[in-house]
């Protein structure tokens, strides 16, 4: 079975702090995705990689990183969080166009 | 931009009946895809359906089908025989060549026992 892993379910921060999200897939795609879901907003793109150590913006990139040192393993960095990214993230990789997603991590920032 | 709309932002359905989520998007391409993504309750989002743009014919699983009308940019999910498992945030997705997703802002479909 496919398997799309998020490594926090629930993280509560402080402003300022940097956070790390992490997510691994064990299925070999090239591409994966930070998604940012908001209530009546939908799904946005954060970024995407399409290789190891390779990256795109989406369409909301600003105060995000990423990181792929690895195929498997695609990391969002929040250098300094805000309370305007408390938020639900989304995680995907992609196979022939078809999303994978984790659970989740829900993130507080207060 | 491409551009994807889901006009109801809820909907309800009772047990056993009928329900259509409706989707429009906008786009000047002529091949793409497009996705229904179904989100349970605090559970993963999950793939439902897809339909490639260049078949005429619409895409069917068991108890979900389409309806793609290629002129109007439209792509509505037909569920059938609602069960009560089918409670979920419903997603309507367009991609084209690039690898990016372009997500509607969801429905919420409650179904009623």
């Amino acid at each position: 079975d496919v398997k799309v892993t998020q490594s926090s379910r629930y993280l509560v921060k402080r402003t300022g702090e940097k956070v790390f999200l992490e997510c691994v897939q064990d299925m070999d795609h090239e591409n994966m995705f930070w998604y940012r879901q908001d209530p009546g907003l939908g799904l946005r793109l954060i970024y995407f990689s399409y290789d190891v150590k390779m990256k795109e913006k989406g369409d909301i990139p600003e105060g995000y990183s990423v990181s792929r040192e690895k195929k498997e393993r695609f990391s969002l960095i929040l250098e300094s969080a805000s309370t305007n990214q408390t938020s639900m993230y989304l995680c995907a990789s992609s196979f022939f166009g078809e999303l994978f997603f984790g659970e989740g991590s829900r993130l507080t920032v207060l | 931009a491409q551009t994807v709309t889901q006009s109801q932002p809820e909907m309800s359905v009772q047990e056993a009946e009928t329900v259509t989520l409706s989707c429009t998007y906008d786009t000047s391409e002529s091949d793409y895809y497009l996705f229904w993504y179904k989100q349970p309750p605090s559970r993963q989002m999950i793939l439902v359906i897809r339909q490639e743009a260049y078949k005429q014919q619409n895409a069917t699983e068991n108890r979900f089908s389409v309806n793609f009308q290629k002129a109007a940019k439209s792509f509505s999910l037909k569920i059938s025989d609602s069960q009560l498992g089918d409670a979920a945030m419903y997603f309507c997705a367009y991609k084209d060549g690039s690898e990016k997703l372009v997500f509607g802002k969801g429905t919420k479909l409650t179904v009623n026992p």
